[in-house]
């Protein structure tokens, strides 16, 4: 099946620093990547959508110049939380869909983000 | 606005059935999906509906009512790892999902 991979799974990082979450499609290309952020026993709440070479769609209430989303390849989006502060600890989830219809998406393993 | 209920938490026995409803309201319709997902991890693709009726999977099995808006997953001979929370999302008619809060299924002895 298609996988995706996200990397790191896990950082720890200082209020004020920067972070950058890679995802990737390893053996699909990703036409559209989505970002998401779960708090604890909460479902997931959908940040961006993001398209290969486009600028990406963020939802109502997700700051853009924040949460930095690059869509470079069509196997690669990053995320990159900028200036971070301890309310942006969470976990955060990307997935992949092949293709614009019905298509299931693929989720990455997600990445668990504690700033101190 | 566009809306997904379900339970918040279930509870059932160790080689039981038990049933996860779930009901929608969304602006258009391209399909319903489960996901499972376990504590710490990224949800897993359980099943897809987009057209009334059952699909059935092994244990589990998913249930579709376009015309009323339900729909409801089945797990049958319930194993201690089916212990973890079941998410129903709705592809909209921009094919975006829209997730429920999910049901925590807790599976006892």
């Amino acid at each position: 099946g298609a996988v995706v991979s996200q990397h790191p799974s896990r950082v720890i990082c200082k209020s004020g620093t920067s972070v950058k979450i890679e995802c990737r499609s390893l053996d699909f290309q990703a036409t559209t990547m989505f970002w998401y952020r779960q708090f604890p026993k909460k479902s997931l709440m959908l940040m961006a959508t993001s398209n290969e070479g486009s600028k990406a769609t963020y939802e109502q209430g997700v700051e853009k110049d924040k949460f930095l989303i690059n869509h470079a390849s069509l196997t690669l989006s990053t995320l990159t939380v900028t200036s971070a502060h301890p309310e942006d600890s969470s976990f955060y989830i990307c997935s992949a869909r092949e293709g614009d219809s019905y298509y299931e998406q693929y989720f990455g393993p997600g990445t668990r983000l504690t700033v101190t | 606005g566009q809306n997904i209920d379900q339970p918040t938490e279930m509870t059932a026995t160790e080689g039981a059935i038990v049933q996860i409803n779930c009901t929608y309201q969304t602006s258009g319709f391209n399909g319903l999906f489960w996901y499972q997902q376990h504590a710490g991890e990224a949800p897993t693709f359980l099943s897809y509906n987009v057209l009334d009726g059952l699909e059935e999977k092994g244990r589990f099995s998913s249930f579709l009512s376009r015309s009323k808006g339900y729909s409801y997953l089945l797990l049958k001979e319930l194993q201690m790892k089916d212990s973890a929370s079941y998410l129903c999302a709705v592809s909209d008619s921009n094919y975006q999902l829209i997730w429920g809060a999910g049901t925590k299924l807790i599976i006892k002895p």
